[in-house]
């Protein structure tokens, strides 16, 4: 049990546009989800955390408008890159909460801008 | 101070050997605390979960936390290499979500 899903698990998208990642509990329900970034050879670092039904709240230095963060469902949260840049190229990670506050990770997506 | 240290290595061991990686914490506000494997472009994998003092095992994986001394361990029996990874330590304080990870060592279980 205990499985969160992502998709796309890589993507590559030019300078300028929008992508989109989608982060799935796939068999039990989260109300928290959490996006993190990754650097080669860095530790997680905690975007933003995601409720169900309302806003998410971003980590300090994270841009809001540029990271869009929506968790419509249950089982659902989405982040969007907006106007990617190439410094926006990254491995992004979802987690999900589970009953207790342990968390269960997603295999990751990763995003190069060209 | 960082408020999770961990070692970052390598560390590389024999296959057969027994492993043993640790985290220190300053925060005595943390209660729960996880161990997670991630392999080279993929995503962390919970191994261990605890939120006492004390031991905790899962097959070749025994978690041990010592709140007295703020001090985590994970030991690893009869190591293989398909245990070659990096482990990350990771806790949170009751009622917040968030994790603090630490920076995650480096292994490597040689044939």
């Amino acid at each position: 049990g205990a499985v969160v899903s992502q998709h796309p698990s890589w993507v590559i998208c030019k300078s300028g546009t929008s992508v989109k990642i989608e982060c799935r509990s796939l068999d039990f329900q989260a109300t928290t989800m959490f996006w993190y970034r990754q650097f080669p050879k860095q530790s997680l670092m905690l975007m933003a955390t995601s409720n169900e039904g309302s806003k998410a709240t971003y980590e300090q230095g994270v841009e809001k408008d540029k990271f869009l963060i929506n968790h419509a469902s249950l089982t659902l949260s989405t982040l969007t890159v907006t106007s990617a840049h190439p410094e926006d190229s990254s491995f992004y990670i979802c987690s999900a909460r589970g009953a207790a506050y342990e968390q269960y990770f997603g295999p990751g997506t990763r995003l190069t801008v060209t | 101070q960082k408020e999770v240290e961990q070692d970052p290595g390598p560390l590389s061991v024999p296959e057969g050997a027994i492993v043993s990686l640790n985290c220190t914490y300053s925060n005595s506000a943390f209660q729960y605390f996880m161990w997670y494997r991630q392999y080279s472009r993929k995503g962390p994998e919970l191994l261990m979960y605890t939120y006492s003092s004390g031991n905790k095992e899962d097959g070749r994986f025994t978690a041990q936390v010592d709140k007295s001394s703020k001090y985590i361990s994970l030991f690893i029996r009869d190591s293989q290499p398909s245990d070659s990874a990096t482990y990350l330590c990771a806790m949170n304080e009751r009622g917040t979500g968030k994790l603090i990870f630490g920076q995650g060592t480096t292994l490597q279980v040689k044939p």
